[in-house]
């Protein structure tokens, strides 16, 4: 079965700094995408940045990028310059024709 | 974008009876539609899958005469507690993706969720 792990329940970084943001997935599957959503404390969900798997250059959406190893299994987030407005709960999640997985979730704290 | 609208955002309702959530794809057509739970500040579990036209889809161990789904056009489903009880009570979420974006068929719109207490 797929499965989704986070292993930071609690992450906290200095506004302007970079933090990164840890995810590794388990699958037999060869074609899926890799996602992080963030959840503000309204519970809207709201895409970050995404990554299909067979491509191999990694995603980035301005201060947001990945660091995709598919042979490891790793898909971790990078926040550059984080900003205030970036605390929230951040769930890793695959995609697939046939699944679809969270990860528990790793709760960003940003510091002034 | 997309825009996926679900109402009630916030309902309550006494054990033993039926609440039904509506998940709305505004702007775009799904032929397909997720429902999941969430317990406080817990993960996102999926519950089934809603297929327009068709029978859903449901998780192992998501019970499907207590959650009834019906996805009756391109751009409704709903979810529908039967007899619910306290234990029912939780955040429900539904997603949608526009299969007819080229650059958006593979991402998940999120409704806002619906909080559901039941006394």
């Amino acid at each position: 079965a797929q499965t989704v792990t986070q292993s930071q329940p609690e992450m906290s970084v200095q506004e302007a700094e970079t933090v990164t943001l840890s995810c590794t997935y388990d699958t037999s599957e060869s074609d899926y995408y890799l996602f992080w959503y963030k959840q503000p404390p309204s519970r809207q969900m709201i895409l970050v940045i995404r990554q299909e798997a067979y491509k191999q250059q990694n995603a980035t959406e301005n201060r947001f990028s990945v660091n995709f190893q598919k042979a490891a299994k790793s898909f971790s987030l990078k926040i550059s310059d984080s900003q205030l407005g970036d605390a929230a709960m951040y769930f890793c999640a695959y995609r697939s024709a046939l699944n679809m997985r969270f990860g528990a979730g790793t709760r960003l704290t940003v510091k002034p | 974008g997309a825009v996926v609208s679900q109402h009630p955002s916030w309902v309550i309702c006494k054990s033993g009876t039926s609440v039904k959530i509506e998940c709305r794809s505004l702007d775009f057509q799904a032929t397909t539609m997720f429902w999941y739970r969430q317990f406080p500040k817990q993960s996102l579990m999926l519950m089934a899958t809603s297929n327009e036209g068709s029978k859903a889809t449901y998780e192992q161990g998501v019970e499907k005469d207590k959650f009834l789904i019906n996805h009756a056009s391109l751009t409704l489903s709903t979810l529908t507690v039967t007899s619910a009880h306290p234990e029912d009570s939780s955040f429900y979420i539904c997603s949608a993706r526009d299969q007819m974006s080229r650059s958006g068929a593979n991402v998940l719109t999120f409704g806002a969720g619906s909080r559901l207490t039941v006394l």
